[in-house]
């Protein structure tokens, strides 16, 4: 069990640039998510899949974000034309229960929007 | 709307003296409720899921207890590798997680 990954851990955009995160769960997970966490906050949801299928987006992801699970396996964040307000952690997180309890959290990418 | 209010927002212990962190909830419907330990720039690591008041449940010298409207993270005789924010989460009926801001929780030698 190697943990869920995420890359890269660190990213430094200039506004209104495009950037894309990449998640790999832990193998044997069929559901992922997507969080957004900023300085003194807790996580907030943004959108999860189960398998290949994006099944919950939050109003917090705007048209700007996009998500994909091609193939059930890794999962892909992009953000298109960043704002300064996009700064924060992005953290991914897998769970092998059908519930979507107990969540594996990787360490987070960490986006910095100048 | 679902509220989720954990307080102290920070606290600092002597090490051995025990203590309790607060997780205060308002929602519709709750299927779990979730405590988890963030280290600084780390991820969140799952440590309890409580289902209905009354239940409790241990680990090391953390204790998770539920009632109602709240529930308390004891914590017995603390050492510094406690020193961590310990975020709680409510699940409702959406398959995702709603977390309070967490308590910073600092324990000195």
């Amino acid at each position: 069990d190697t943990g869920v990954s995420q890359d890269p851990r660190h990213k430094i955009t200039k506004r209104g640039q495009n950037v894309t995160f990449r998640c790999d769960p832990i193998s044997e997970h069929n559901r992922l998510y997507w969080y957004r966490q900023t300085l003194g906050q807790g996580p907030e949801f943004l959108t999860y899949f189960q398998n290949e299928a994006q099944l919950e987006k939050s109003r917090l992801l705007s048209d700007r974000f996009s998500a994909e699970r091609p193939k059930g396996s890794f999962s892909t964040l992009e953000i298109q034309r960043t704002e300064q307000g996009d700064s924060a952690m992005y953290l991914c997180a897998s769970s092998p229960y059908a519930s979507g309890e107990k969540l594996f959290f990787g360490s987070g990418t960490q986006l910095s929007v100048l | 709307e679902d509220q989720v209010t954990q307080s102290p927002e920070a606290l600092r212990l002597q090490e051995g003296e025990s203590s309790s962190l607060n997780c205060s909830y308002t929602v519709s419907g709750l299927r779990g409720l979730f405590w988890y330990r963030q280290d600084p720039g780390k991820g969140p690591e799952f440590l309890f899921t409580l289902y209905s008041a009354g239940e409790e449940k241990e680990k090391e010298r953390l204790k998770a207890t539920l009632t109602k409207k709240e529930s308390f993270l004891h914590i017995t005789a603390p050492k510094p590798e406690d020193s961590a924010t310990y975020l709680c989460a409510v699940q409702t009926g959406a398959n995702n997680l709603f977390f309070g801001t967490g308590t910073r929780l600092t324990v000195i030698p």
